[in-house]
């Protein structure tokens, strides 16, 4: 949905790099998830934020990963030491207070590609 | 845990003729349900989803599913397909309440080709 807003659109990143997604949910949404779509597979949860708090982390990896929904601003993803294993489309989706996903709206996604 | 499985990973039908794609499901509680499409490098597109009223899901573009708990499918439907439907279909589960109010887990998807 358009106005879910993610950028980059496209982002190379050589090995060993830092990557920086950016997520601007639709207005008056407070709640963001981050899925990531490897290569020939669907989408699997990574993270779900609210305004300043991570709720359930339960699908990012322990290590390099972070995410954070600052009071201001976007969300942001940042992968640090990028491998060629993070190459995959990630999704943000933001849903209005209350979290109910069945009000869940998806951006278009950032292609990462690490060289 | 939920989880979701697309029966087959591509289906292929001619212009006008049914198009079928099938999404059973596991789920510890009553489940919402969610068909998303996904055409090439763009985001996902929601279709339609089953939030424990009617069965018969109506969604956009013509598409239905129907939600059959004895057979914990919700299996997505179109009479008459159209070249414009060629993409990829994801069914995808969640539950309310709790740390996974939000979380959807995804099936592998179903690429769908529509033939002239």
């Amino acid at each position: 949905n358009a106005g879910v807003m993610q950028n980059p659109r496209h982002l190379v990143r050589r090995r060993g790099q830092e990557a920086r997604l950016r997520c601007s949910p639709m207005k008056g949404h407070s709640h963001v998830y981050w899925y990531r779509q490897l290569p020939e597979e669907g989408l699997k949860f990574m993270v779900y934020l609210q305004k300043e708090n991570i709720i359930d982390e339960s699908g990012m990896p322990k290590e390099r990963f972070s995410a954070e929904f600052p009071k201001e601003g976007p969300s942001i993803l940042r992968i640090q030491q990028v491998v060629r294993g993070d190459s995959a489309a990630y999704f943000c989706a933001s849903s209005p207070p209350g979290g109910a996903v069945t009000e869940a709206f998806f951006g278009q996604g950032t292609r990462l590609t690490v060289v | 845990a939920q989880s979701v499985t697309q029966l087959g990973s591509h289906v292929s039908v001619s212009e006008g003729a049914l198009v079928l794609l099938r999404c059973n499901y596991s789920s510890s509680v009553p489940p919402y349900l969610f068909w998303y499409v996904q055409y090439p490098n763009q985001g996902l597109q929601l279709l339609l989803k089953y939030t424990s009223a009617a069965t018969l899901v109506k969604g956009i573009n013509g598409f239905e599913a129907e939600f059959k708990k004895s057979e914990t499918s919700f299996h997505l439907t179109k009479p008459s397909a159209h070249m414009s439907d060629a993409a990829e279909y994801f069914c995808a589960v969640s539950t309310a309440g709790g740390t996974s109010y939000g979380k959807l887990t995804f099936g592998q998807g179903t690429i769908l080709t529509v033939h002239p």
